[in-house]
């Protein structure tokens, strides 16, 4: 059955620099999206992406932050000057038209 | 704004029913959730409900969704140990995202 992949599963960085979350949606799905998962905390969402472009993003979702579609396959997060508060589990998810959501196992990312 | 909430946890005795509860505030939701989440582990679709239906049943799970009260639960007949875990409702917004729950942590007594 075909699943939502991301990579790494855990990351530890530096506080000041950037990372980049990799996510590999279900090859014929269309929609795709970031949240994240503080800890102990509710899963909240960050952005959806369709067409080429961001379609909502919230609050959560500042400068700092960044999605890319680089080729037909990968959709990544980028977070450009990570904050300890950056730290949390991050869930990408896609999904074909008029379908649900399907989300990948996650990437834990620790800021020191 | 959009909100879900349920109760944070939930003891229950092995081979027992578990049933767990969710509120919801956005009655234009046309699809409603319940995710897994066991330890250090991702999110994993458990089950979900048309908003046109008032039961979804699927083996062990039973979805009742009254959307009069915009009340939601899940059933989990014959509770083992393996259903341990975190399990959260969620509602889809009108922009498409999901809106979850706190999550509702279930223990399994023996």
């Amino acid at each position: 059955e075909p699943e939502v992949t991301q990579t790494p599963s855990h990351q530890v960085t530096q506080m000041g620099q950037e990372v980049i979350l990799r996510c590999v949606p279900i090859s014929n799905h269309l929609y795709f999206y970031w949240y994240r998962q503080i800890l102990g905390q509710k899963v909240e969402f960050l952005v959806s992406f369709y067409n080429n472009e961001i379609s909502e993003k919230s609050e959560i979702f500042d400068d700092q932050f960044s999605v890319e579609r680089p080729d037909g396959s990968n959709f990544t997060l980028k977070i450009r000057s990570t904050k300890l508060e950056d730290s949390a589990m991050y869930f990408c998810a896609s999904r074909m038209i008029q379908e649900t959501q399907y989300f990948g196992p996650g990437t834990r990312l620790l800021v020191l | 704004g959009e909100d879900v909430e349920q109760s944070l946890f939930l003891s229950v005795r092995e081979g027992d029913s578990s049933v767990i509860n969710c509120t919801y505030t956005d009655s234009s939701s046309t699809y409603l959730y319940w995710y897994k989440q066991e330890p250090g582990a991702g999110l994993q679709l458990l089950t979900y409900i048309f908003s046109n239906m008032d039961m979804k049943q699927d083996q062990r799970l039973t979805v009742l969704l009254n959307k009069k009260d915009k009340h939601l639960s899940l059933r989990i007949a014959d509770t083992q140990t393996g259903d341990s875990a975190i399990y959260f409702c969620a509602e889809i917004a009108r922009d498409d995202k999901i809106i979850f729950g706190k999550g509702t942590r279930l223990h399994i007594l023996p």
